[in-house]
């Protein structure tokens, strides 16, 4: 099946920062999905991404649709503590008996000192 | 995007015993689905909620051991069945938004088995 690689697994960063992590595919997504999970939440969905180029702001975070559509890039600029969290990227899977199933990223584990 | 709600949001279970889980969204949906988070791991699509119908189960997941229900465009349940301290994890649903790519979250129901 399509497997999603993210990197960096873990970052420490001090507060006022920028971030920037990756996730990449052997093989080519639609849609690129950026996520936020904070301990005992759910993840809650930061940007989504549609089509290849594409640059989408939401705030301090920019994320990027890979040319190729076998990647893509999440920036947070000033990083704040209460950034602090697991940030997962996804991708649908194909059309047919997949449609709309989703492939996770391993995670990025962010830890902002103050 | 849809508000959705999970019961119970935690729960200890002692093994062998099931433990039903209900997922409640504010709107009509079309797409509705269950994933599996183990401590520290990152999400995996246990299956496909079909309303009318029977589920999709992904490779790994059966019907007896995680039974769903889907009576209507709003609601679903999943039963985790004769448990073990292997499921200790969070079970999350989740819907697609109105451009069916991407999803939305529940806040999960974090399961203990003792």
């Amino acid at each position: 099946g399509q497997q999603l690689n993210q990197s960096p697994q873990s970052m420490f960063i001090q507060e006022g920062e920028d971030v920037s992590m990756n996730c990449t595919s052997s093989s080519i997504f639609n849609t690129w999905l950026w996520y936020k999970q904070d301990p005992g939440e759910g993840p809650v969905l930061l940007i989504a991404l549609y089509k290849a180029g594409e640059l989408t702001s939401n705030g301090r975070l920019t994320a990027q649709f890979g040319i190729t559509r076998k990647d893509s890039f999440l920036n947070i600029s000033a990083s704040i503590p209460s950034d602090v969290g697991i940030y997962f990227c996804a991708g649908p899977n194909a059309g047919g008996t997949s449609y709309g199933k989703l492939t996770f990223g391993q995670g990025t584990i962010l830890t902002v000192h103050p | 995007s849809a508000v959705i709600s999970q019961k119970p949001s935690r729960d200890i279970c002692q093994r062998g015993t099931s433990l039903t889980i209900q997922c409640q969204v504010d709107s009509q949906v079309t797409m509705m689905f269950w994933y599996r988070q183990q401590p520290g791991q990152s999400l995996t699509l246990i299956a496909t909620a079909n309303q009318g119908s029977e589920a999709t189960y992904e490779s790994g997941f059966v019907i007896d051991k995680f039974p769903i229900s889907r009576p209507n465009l709003t609601f679903s349940t999943l039963t985790v069945s004769n448990m073990s301290p292997e499921d200790s994890s969070i079970y999350l649903c989740s819907v697609t938004g109105t451009g069916g790519r991407e999803q939305y979250f529940g806040p999960g129901t974090r399961l203990t088995v003792t």
